[in-house]
């Protein structure tokens, strides 16, 4: 069975950096593209880019470029979504996704709230 | 980046009634698009991929069409569990945008 599983739920102060997770399982994770989603609060879908966890070829959203950095291990199956200084326009809720040119799985999202 | 801009953003039906929802892009996208269904704190599910193809396990009442710039999903006889948020994405190129949403509604 296919299986995205994110790490849980953060809570961070403007400014901190965090890294959060998306650990693929049921599949050859390097054969499909990974793909991060934004929802913010009452929102929706926004596409903040995708990585070839094979070969780490990593395409950004210009509203994300240079706001978020994407990476995957393929030796665990697992992608990360990094900030390095959160603002609390960032609360969200962030889902990854597997493939490109459309989606057939997702995670279950990973909220998180940025408040001082 | 490509435009989406989907058509009505909210939507009152029936159960048992036939709707349609419409997509438009900002410029042509072949038949690169896709539709998902979004359910309250839950992840979105793709329902129908490539403007046509019906996802594995979808109900065939779902049904979508179009190409260029204009498409349409359909859902020929609507059922108690289909009252969500739909969104369509285009994926035909970087980044790969998505509408903002039609929120289906029970009258």
């Amino acid at each position: 069975e296919v299986q995205l599983v994110q790490s849980g739920a953060e809570v961070k102060k403007p400014g901190d950096s965090l890294k959060i997770s998306c650990k693929g399982s049921g599949y050859t994770f390097t054969t499909y593209w990974v793909g991060w989603v934004r929802q913010m609060p009452g929102k929706g879908l926004e596409w903040m880019g995708i990585i070839s966890p094979g070969d780490s070829d990593t395409r950004y959203s210009p509203s994300f470029q240079g706001q978020v950095t994407i990476s995957a291990d393929k030796s665990i199956s697992t992608a990360y979504l990094q900030w390095s200084s959160l603002k609390a326009s960032d609360s969200a809720i962030y889902y990854c996704a597997r493939g490109s040119t459309w989606v057939d799985y997702w995670g279950q999202g990973t909220l998180v709230t940025v408040s001082s | 980046d490509i435009q989406m801009t989907q058509s009505p953003s909210s939507l009152s039906a029936s159960v048992g009634d036939r709707v349609s929802i419409t997509c438009r892009a900002s410029q042509s996208i072949s038949s690169s698009l896709n539709w998902y269904q979004q359910k309250p704190g839950k992840a979105p599910k793709l329902l129908i991929y490539l403007t046509s193809s019906l996802q594995s396990g979808v109900p065939s009442r779902f049904s979508g069409s179009g190409s260029g710039t204009d498409f349409t999903l359909t859902i020929s006889s609507l059922q108690p569990e289909d009252f969500a948020t739909y969104y369509c994405q285009q994926s035909y190129s970087t980044p790969y945008t998505f509408g903002q949403g039609t929120k289906l509604e029970i009258k």
